[in-house]
């Protein structure tokens, strides 16, 4: 079964700290993402990974970065937190399958969320 | 972009009513994925559709995908208190790479 495990299930930060939030899967997949999700919004796409070294912007990726050093690993990076980065953050991973259109289509696994209280 | 809007944001049942969700697509989709989310869960995929007016089955729970790719729902046969949870469909454009999430639609079952 996929384990996605991330770092921490809690953080507290103060207002301009450096924040780093891990995630790491077993499963040897390719592609790796990360949410975050707040009330009334669904799960916003804030960076995503389809290898190692490799990072692509999602909907809202503004005051974040990302680091794929190993394909295991996808960290995300609050260079300076705010507190509307409060929120609970979401890492994901799925299998890079098949060719052309169908090779998106592999499910989501989820980690258990890190929820980031930025005061 | 690409929108995904979910209906409703609430519902609450009494165990054994039915129960549906409605999911739509500011533009045409390639497939659409549906998730279920526990109280202090992760989301965890359900199904995916990928055919103009595919229905699908799992046990009491019926997806189904519009005709025109655009919509689609998730209807829920004689609820049962483990169906609370939040469910989100997520849909991907025909020339997206990345699944776009609605709201979630939260449902409240009382015994």
């Amino acid at each position: 079964d996929v384990k996605v495990t991330q770092s921490s299930r809690y953080l507290v930060k103060r207002t301009g700290e450096k924040v780093f939030l891990e995630c790491v899967q077993d499963m040897d997949h390719e592609n790796m993402f990360w949410y975050r999700q707040d009330p009334g919004l669904g799960l916003r796409l804030i960076y995503f990974s389809y290898d190692v070294k490799m990072k692509e912007k999602g909907d809202i990726p503004e005051g974040y970065s990302v680091s794929r050093e190993k394909k295991e690993r996808f960290s995300l990076i609050l260079e300076s937190a705010s507190t509307n980065q409060t929120s609970m953050y979401l890492c994901a991973s799925s299998l890079f399958s098949g060719t052309g259109a169908s090779s998106y289509n592999s499910p989501l696994h989820f980690g258990n969320g890190t929820r980031l209280t930025v005061t | 972009g690409q929108q995904v809007m979910q209906i409703p944001q609430y519902q609450h049942v009494q165990e054994g009513e039915d129960f549906t969700t409605y999911c739509n697509s500011s533009t045409t989709l390639s497939n659409i994925q549906w998730y279920k989310q526990r109280p202090g869960g992760h989301p965890v995929f359900l199904i995916q559709l990928v055919k103009s007016g595919e229905v699908k089955k799992q046990k009491r729970l019926t997806f189904q995908f519009g005709e025109a790719k655009k919509n689609s729902s998730l209807h829920i046969t004689a609820t049962q208190t483990t169906d609370v949870g939040t469910y989100f469909c997520a849909g991907r454009g025909n020339y997206g790479q990345n699944f776009v999430f609605g709201p979630g639609t939260r449902l409240s079952v009382l015994p």
